[in-house]
């Protein structure tokens, strides 16, 4: 079964606006942790944001935020204000315990219109 | 640059050669991963090190691969008799264990910027 689920193979966004990009996950683990990638044509990874599965707060950071909803099991990502250099694609992925074999999503293509 | 660093970025060999793929993590890092990425699709785990043990392999690391970190520091990846199937991304990771638990832990496996192979 998969474990990180992206529905969304390409988005396309309008500069200035956001854009949520969907992630649900599966797992029996107690302690796990999401993370969302991007990663441009050049090919680097880019960590963006974790969550952690005891955090009680949405993670922050920038003009990215989680949105962790743990009883459904989704980690979305959204990108506040997109701007031409968000466009890219996009990972969500999570480890099982401490265990940093990451189950990666299939991605998210996002482009950003001017 | 004291990020994660890959060498070669582009290799292009013929079905059947043999090649070799270096990462160097960052300094104090003790944790290594190396992943594949196919075209159009997320990274899937290899192997990983814990200093200059390999901790585990990925029922996708067939005979043919071999991944060593022999000082704990830079690791390599080869892959004997490449296939056309062999064609990839590969992603080097790193973390610092030891950074587990801290109030201002991140979470964070930094990656390398990635070799890409061609087998022809």
């Amino acid at each position: 079964a998969q474990k990180i689920t992206q529905t969304q193979p390409g988005m396309f966004v309008q500069e200035k606006e956001a854009v949520t990009l969907d992630c649900t996950y599966d797992t029996s683990d107690q302690s796990y942790g999401l993370f969302w990638y991007k990663q441009p044509s050049s090919g680097e990874m880019i960590f963006l944001i974790y969550q952690g599965s005891y955090d009680e707060q949405n993670a922050t950071e920038g003009r990215y935020s989680l949105n962790f909803q743990k009883a459904r099991k989704s980690a979305n990502l959204v990108i506040s204000a997109s701007q031409l250099g968000d466009s890219a694609m996009y990972f969500c992925a999570m480890r099982e315990g401490d265990d940093y074999k990451l189950s990666f999503g299939a991605g998210t293509t996002v482009t950003v219109r001017a | 640059d004291t990020g994660v660093s890959q060498d070669p970025r582009h290799k292009i060999t013929k079905r059947g050669q043999n090649v070799t793929f270096r990462c160097d993590p960052i300094s104090e890092h003790n944790r290594l991963y190396w992943y594949r990425q196919t075209l159009g699709q997320g990274p899937e785990f290899l192997t990983y090190f814990q200093n200059e043990a390999q901790l585990e392999k990925s029922r996708l690391l067939s005979d043919r691969f071999s991944a060593e970190r022999p000082k704990g520091s830079f690791s390599t990846l080869e892959i004997q008799r490449t296939e056309q199937g062999d064609s990839a991304m590969y992603l080097c990771a790193s973390r610092s264990e030891a950074s587990y638990g801290l109030a201002d832990y991140t979470g964070e496996l930094f990656f390398g910027e990635g070799s890409r192979l061609t087998v022809l």
